[in-house]
């Protein structure tokens, strides 16, 4: 069964306003949290690591005031695109590490779609 | 992290065996190779993973060559549903270390 529960699967939203997707893990507490981006027919590309007990890291280029990540808890982790722009239309990818297992497990990704 | 060499595209024909190579050659000694697919508009899905011996499950072998500078992954027969995009990643032992994925094999399953 599902490991990681991604949602929502699909959003379109309004250029200016901010969306929220949520990463769960439903099996295990996750130590170490990554978000990623995938534009059509590029790979994924990593935006951000979170581990547990401290804040996100960044990969260079990627804005943290426009992409807020909150660890909130070993199961939740929440990306919000503030003030969203076309541009920001892409496919996003959770993924979760739990200590002492290297799998990532991955969620099932969220297309976000502005307008 | 070490980068990881793939060719863009590969054919199979259904029910052959599927071989995607990778070259690693800046591999660390501490360093596994994963295998990850990406089936369309879906999360990654985990595939295999090895450190230097060459490993089996369910869905695929990995052989890893003795200075560990390249892997292939066989899938044993293919179907229609193994057409997806195939990565290979290296990376560290932990938990923590990122995974950083390149360009991958867009494999394409042929009935």
């Amino acid at each position: 069964g599902a490991v990681v529960s991604q949602h929502p699967s699909r959003v379109i939203c309004k250029s200016g306003t901010s969306v929220k997707i949520e990463c769960r893990s439903l099996d295990f507490q996750a130590t170490t949290m990554f978000w990623y981006r995938q534009f059509p027919k590029q790979s994924l590309m990593l935006m951000a690591t979170s581990n547990e007990g401290s804040k996100a890291t960044y990969e260079q280029g990627v804005e943290k005031d426009k992409f807020l990540i909150n660890h909130a808890s070993l199961t939740l982790s929440t990306l919000t695109v503030t003030s969203a722009h076309p541009e920001d239309s892409s496919f996003y990818i959770c993924s979760l590490t739990r200590g002492g297992n290297p799998e990532a497990f991955f969620g099932q990704g969220t297309r976000l779609t502005v307008v | 992290d070490a980068k990881t060499t793939q060719p863009p595209s590969m054919d199979c024909a259904e029910g052959r065996a599927a071989n995607l190579p990778c070259n690693h050659s800046t591999i660390s000694g501490n360093e596994y190779v994963y295998w990850y697919r990406q089936i369309h508009s879906q999360g990654p899905q985990y595939i295999i993973h090895g450190l230097k011996n060459n490993e089996t499950n369910e869905m695929a072998s990995l052989i890893i060559t003795e200075d560990r500078k390249s892997s292939t992954l066989i899938l044993p027969h293919a179907t229609l549903r193994d057409t997806a995009v195939y990565y290979c990643i290296v990376r560290g032992p932990s938990g923590t270390y990122k995974y950083i994925f390149g360009t991958g094999t867009r494999l394409k399953v042929l009935a």
